[in-house]
């Protein structure tokens, strides 16, 4: 069984600040995505990584695949109020085509 | 876009009552999904389907069942609701399942 740990579980910062939110378990993924989810509406996919220490830009936001394919982290710059959601990691590993999510962090981003 | 549609928003129903939650896509996808979202749970996966009339369990299918008649339409059943089913339903499609297109959720009451 595929432990996936998340963190922080909550984050509470002001606009303008940076921040840094992990994904991590004791797995190798085959493929990540990060979602995020707005209060009352369904996740959304932000990217989807697929090889050792690849990195990707949206924008403001930094997502990192670690060279072992076993954690990823999404940095954001300058956060603005927008930004407030739940990001959920999604790893796929073992051969399965469906993705396990995590728990989630929790982010409010304040004016 | 895609677009996933769920019946309803919100629904709240009593203890026995047979449930149906109905979930519609319209991007001709192979693939649907039911999951159950609970605070410092995550999404869970109740079942899912690869094809029209089949249906595959997922991690906690117990109390749940789901009808797949055509390609676009993926009911979720609770045949006799329990106040424990009191959740976030989020049904999703996807084409190669890595990327999961979710509805707005209906959030389920039962007293």
């Amino acid at each position: 069984t595929q432990l996936l740990e998340q963190s922080p579980q909550f984050l509470s910062i002001q606009e303008g600040e940076n921040l840094t939110v992990y994904c991590n378990s004791s797995s190798v993924f085959s493929s990540l995505q990060w979602y995020r989810q707005e209060p009352g509406e369904g996740p959304v996919l932000l990217v989807t990584v697929v090889t050792g220490g690849e990195v990707k830009k949206l924008k403001r936001l930094t997502f990192q695949f670690g060279d072992a394919r076993k954690d990823s982290s999404l940095h954001i710059t300058a956060a603005q109020t927008g930004d407030t959601g739940l990001y959920l990691c999604a790893p796929t590993s073992g051969g399965s085509y469906i993705p396990t999510f995590g728990r989630g962090t929790s982010l409010i981003v304040h004016p | 876009d895609v677009k996933v549609t769920q019946s309803s928003r919100y629904l709240v129903k009593r203890t026995g009552e047979k449930v149906f939650l109905e979930c519609v896509q319209d991007m001709d996808h192979e693939n649907m999904f039911w999951y159950r979202q609970d605070p410092g749970l995550g999404l869970r996966l109740i079942y899912f389907s690869y094809d029209v009339k089949m249906k595959e369990k997922g991690d906690i299918p117990e109390g749940y069942s789901v009808s797949r008649e055509k390609k676009e339409r993926f009911s979720l059943i609770l045949e006799s609701a329990s106040t424990n089913q009191t959740s976030m339903y989020l049904c999703a499609s996807s084409l190669d399942s890595l990327t999961q297109y979710f509805g707005p959720g209906t959030r389920l009451t039962v007293l």
